[in-house]
Formats: structure tokens, C-alpha cells, sequence
């Protein structure tokens, strides 16, 4: 079955440190979108991307990396640079039809140690 | 303004009501929408999309008002497995599309 898989389910990161968290689709999507949640809020664009080797900053870049080498993977890096990165974090895809709508993975819990 | 607003609630029914939401949208160039379900500590789901002559999947029934600039989630005969978040989502013609921050919803027996 298609669909989009995050990797790890929970991840916890230590001060000062970067943290790579993976997303992969085989849905055959263009686009790839990262979202970050906190408790009792909404979804917040980190980055996205429309096309392989192309994505720009969301509503909320700074402390984050991407990169879109592959149709199928869109890797999100945490830095040390992001002060307060414990949160949930949601990656999606969606087809060019844009009235499909969005799928999105399962999800990294993501906790500073 | 923000562009999407819902009201958070927690809307609190008992099994049976019919329970309804609505989701202002800013923006008058949007251009499609969906309503989407997510559990605690789960990814959102697809609930359904919303057409501009409006439809319905079993229970639910969702509505586009392009002149008042709302969408509206309508859910009948509760059941507990309803009790979630629900979101609105807008797209304005790019591939972004804009997330409300989700309307709680609590079935009780």
C-alpha cells in the first residue's frame, strides 16, 4: 500500500546536538511538506518543497535543513541552532491535483534531553 | 486576522446529537478545502473535501459558503469514536495549504 513513512517514532536529542528526521513517500507525490506541532496548537509549515533539488522556507525555518534530492525523501535536520525543538513533527505529500487534498505520516516525537 | 479560524471548543455532546463546526477563511481566492479528523498524539487524517455544491459521506456533511467565506463540518447521531480534532484546511491556489488550529470535539455516553 502507498503511503508516507516517518522515521524514528520518538527521537531524543541532546543539547547542542543535530538530529536528522526522516521522511520517505511512495505515493508518487510532488510535493513535501514538514509541519512541527506543539501541545493544544496548530500546524506550523517548517519547509516544503514542489519539485526534486527545489523547497523553500515555511512560516517557521530558522534552526531547520532540508533537502530534496529524491522524489521520495524529504529529510528534515534539526540544528542546535532551533532553542526550543521538542515537539511533534509531521511530514505530508500531496499530488499536483490540488483537490486530492494532503497525506501525512505517522510522525516523530521529538524530546531535548 | 488570521486566515483560517475555528472556534477551539471543546464542543461537549452526548451520543446521538448532531454537532456542527464552522471555519472562516480570509483569503477570497481559495480555492479548495477539506476537513480533516486527528486523535490525540495521531497524524491528521483525511476526513472528506468540501465542493462548492456541497457533500456527504454517512453521517457527515460539509458545505462551502464562498459568499460568507466559511466551510462547515456537520456530524449527526454522535457516536464516542467521533470525539477529536477536527481541522479545517484552505488552499489559495499555491501548493500551501493553510491549517486551522482544530475544534475539539467530546462524545459522552
Amino acid at each position: 500500500d502507498g503511503g508516507i513513512t516517518q522515521s524514528p517514532k520518538y527521537l531524543f536529542r541532546k543539547e547542542g546536538q543535530n538530529v536528522t528526521l526522516s521522511c520517505e513517500q511512495n505515493l508518487n507525490h510532488d510535493a513535501m511538506y514538514w509541519y512541527r506541532q506543539d501541545p493544544g496548537q496548530g500546524l506550523r509549515l517548517i519547509y516544503y518543497s514542489q519539485i526534486v533539488n527545489d523547497f523553500q522556507k515555511g512560516d517557521i525555518a530558522e534552526g531547520y535543513s532540508v533537502s530534496r534530492e529524491k522524489k521520495e525523501s524529504f529529510p528534515l535536520t534539526v540544528t542546535s541552532a532551533q532553542k526550543n525543538p521538542t515537539a511533534f513533527y509531521l511530514c505530508a505529500s500531496s499530488p499536483s491535483d490540488r483537490e486530492v487534498g494532503y497525506t501525512f505520516g505517522s510522525g516523530t516525537r521529538l524530546t531535548v534531553v | 486576522r488570521k486566515e483560517v479560524e475555528q472556534d477551539p471548543g471543546p464542543f461537549n455532546v452526548p451520543e446521538g446529537a448532531t454537532v456542527a463546526f464552522n471555519c472562516t477563511y480570509s483569503n477570497s481566492a481559495s480555492q479548495s478545502f477539506f476537513w480533516y479528523r486527528q486523535d490525540c498524539r495521531k497524524e491528521p487524517k483525511l476526513l472528506m473535501s468540501v465542493y462548492s455544491s456541497g457533500n456527504e459521506d454517512g453521517r457527515f456533511t460539509a458545505q462551502l459558503n464562498r459568499a460568507s467565506q466559511y466551510i462547515s463540518l456537520l456530524i449527526r447521531d454522535s457516536k464516542l469514536s467521533d470525539s477529536a480534532t477536527y481541522l479545517c484546511v484552505v488552499n489559495v491556489g499555491s501548493y500551501i495549504p493553510t491549517f486551522g488550529r482544530g475544534t475539539s470535539l467530546i462524545v459522552h455516553p
